[in-house]
């Protein structure tokens, strides 16, 4: 596997449902992203990790949990949805801390359906 | 606040040049980043240029930037259908892990 992987890529829960997204990035990156993308609107940051640690929480519901168990895993976790929060939720990855641009390597996404 | 804007859509015939335009209001960015994102998939990053730079080609690309007027600018010469995607414009700050994204403009290459 090279890059940056996600699953699943397409999830249907129930707004009562409890589910797990997965992120794993390949490129020997310290730090991870999740965002969330709705339609006409721009790509929202919900979580960074550098270094294992959760550097920006933008005031996402406490209905998605993230986790990050090392530098090259994240997960989302997801409970008690509401229909709103049905989006492409992407992954990314990125080496922090060069100094230089920030470029960051995204997964294809998990298209996240709640009904 | 921080704010990246670009155009919805644009439309152009295979072989032309494209433009897809992108203004963003904090003067501090330090870099702006085009990405394309293709159908179910993630995004990818085409290019990017450092702010001291008025402009930055690469192949088919040609970035410019107007730091005064806060403006950038994608160019994408002899368009063809593979180039049909969304381009999304961004920018981040030094020292700062976070880049900020427009809403994307979705590139339509007509045969």
């Amino acid at each position: 596997e090279t890059g940056v992987t996600q699953t699943p890529r397409h999830l249907v829960m129930g707004m009562t449902n409890k589910k797990s997204l997965k992120c794993e990035q390949h490129l020997g990156h310290n730090a991870m992203y999740w965002y969330k993308q709705s339609a006409k609107k721009p790509l929202e940051l919900m979580f960074v990790y550098s270094l294992e640690e959760r550097v920006e929480n933008n005031s996402v519901p406490s209905r998605f949990s993230p986790e990050c168990p090392n530098s090259s895993h994240l997960f989302l976790h997801l409970h008690t949805l509401q229909p709103e929060d049905s989006a492409l939720y992407l992954c990314a990855s990125s080496q922090a801390g060069t100094g230089g641009a920030d470029t960051q390597y995204f997964g294809p996404g998990t298209r996240l359906t709640v009904l | 606040g921080e704010d990246v804007e670009q155009s919805l859509f644009l439309s152009v015939r295979e072989g032309d040049s494209s433009v897809i335009n992108c203004t963003y209001t904090d003067s501090s960015s330090t870099y702006l980043y085009w990405y394309k994102q293709e159908p179910g998939a993630g995004l990818q990053l085409l290019t990017y240029i450092f702010s001291n730079m008025d402009m930055k080609q690469d192949q088919r690309l040609t970035v410019l930037l107007n730091k005064k007027d806060k403006h950038l600018s994608l160019r994408i010469a002899d368009t063809q259908t593979g180039d049909s995607a969304i381009y999304f414009c961004a920018e981040s700050k030094w020292g700062y892990q976070k880049v900020t994204f427009g809403i994307g403009t979705k590139l339509q290459v007509i045969p």
